[in-house]
């Protein structure tokens, strides 16, 4: 089944250690996106793909930095993670032409910080 | 600002029961609104759209511009029904936000 994937499903850093989350895709889709979910708050998004365009929001810390070497895959990297930086990490993709209501959302990674 | 707020984190209802999950935003012109859900262990997905105006599992949502409201209503709950329901704004960026998320619960 064509999906969207996120490498580990939980993940556990130590405070300051740098950490890489994976998100690969097999729906060949031109976008992609980077959802950071603290508990009971909504997804924010952080930054996102526009096939090899990056765009950053605004209010993204730099210790979140992003990178996608191919249509497929597409990392999250906490360069130096804070306790406030556990939280939900939610992939999404898009295909060229379509709405940006229709992300395909993969299953997320939880990040534990200790 | 653009803004979405669900004021309740956890509804619980019993089967059968009407449901109503609570949406308010905040926006400056004509506002596109959505409805995602999130099934437990699933990914987070569309349910349905205010422009659309279907009805997706029994759910319609009807967007109420002078209360800036686009509840999600179902007249009789199903215990399927249980999971996370987000609503969410298209602003005028071009993205998505989302409010913080609603818990449904239906009781047998």
């Amino acid at each position: 089944d064509a999906m969207v994937i996120q490498n580990p499903r939980y993940q556990v850093t130590q405070f300051g250690k740098p950490v890489t989350l994976s998100c690969s895709q097999t729906l060949n889709h031109n976008v992609m996106y980077w959802y950071q979910q603290k508990s009971s708050q909504a997804p924010k998004l952080l930054f996102h793909y526009y096939d090899k365009d990056f765009n950053n929001e605004a209010d993204t810390p730099d210790n979140f930095q992003s990178r996608r070497p191919n249509t497929s895959f597409c990392f999250l990297d906490i360069r130096s993670p804070g306790l406030g930086d556990a939280a939900m990490y939610l992939c999404a993709t898009r295909a060229q032409g379509s709405s940006v209501y229709e992300q395909y959302f993969g299953p997320g990674t939880r990040l534990t910080v200790t | 600002a653009q803004r979405v707020t669900q004021p309740e984190k956890l509804l619980s209802v019993f089967k059968g029961a009407p449901v109503e999950l609570k949406c308010n935003y905040s926006y400056s012109g004509s506002p596109e609104l959505f409805w995602y859900v999130q099934y437990s262990r699933q990914r987070l997905q569309l349910l349905l759209r205010h422009i659309s105006r279907e009805s997706i599992k029994g759910f319609t949502a009807d967007l109420n511009k002078g209360e800036t409201s686009f509840h999600l209503k179902k007249p009789f709950a199903q215990e399927e029904d249980s999971a996370m329901y987000y609503c969410a704004l298209l602003t005028h960026g071009n993205k998505l936000v989302f409010g913080a998320g609603t818990i449904l619960r239906v009781k047998s």
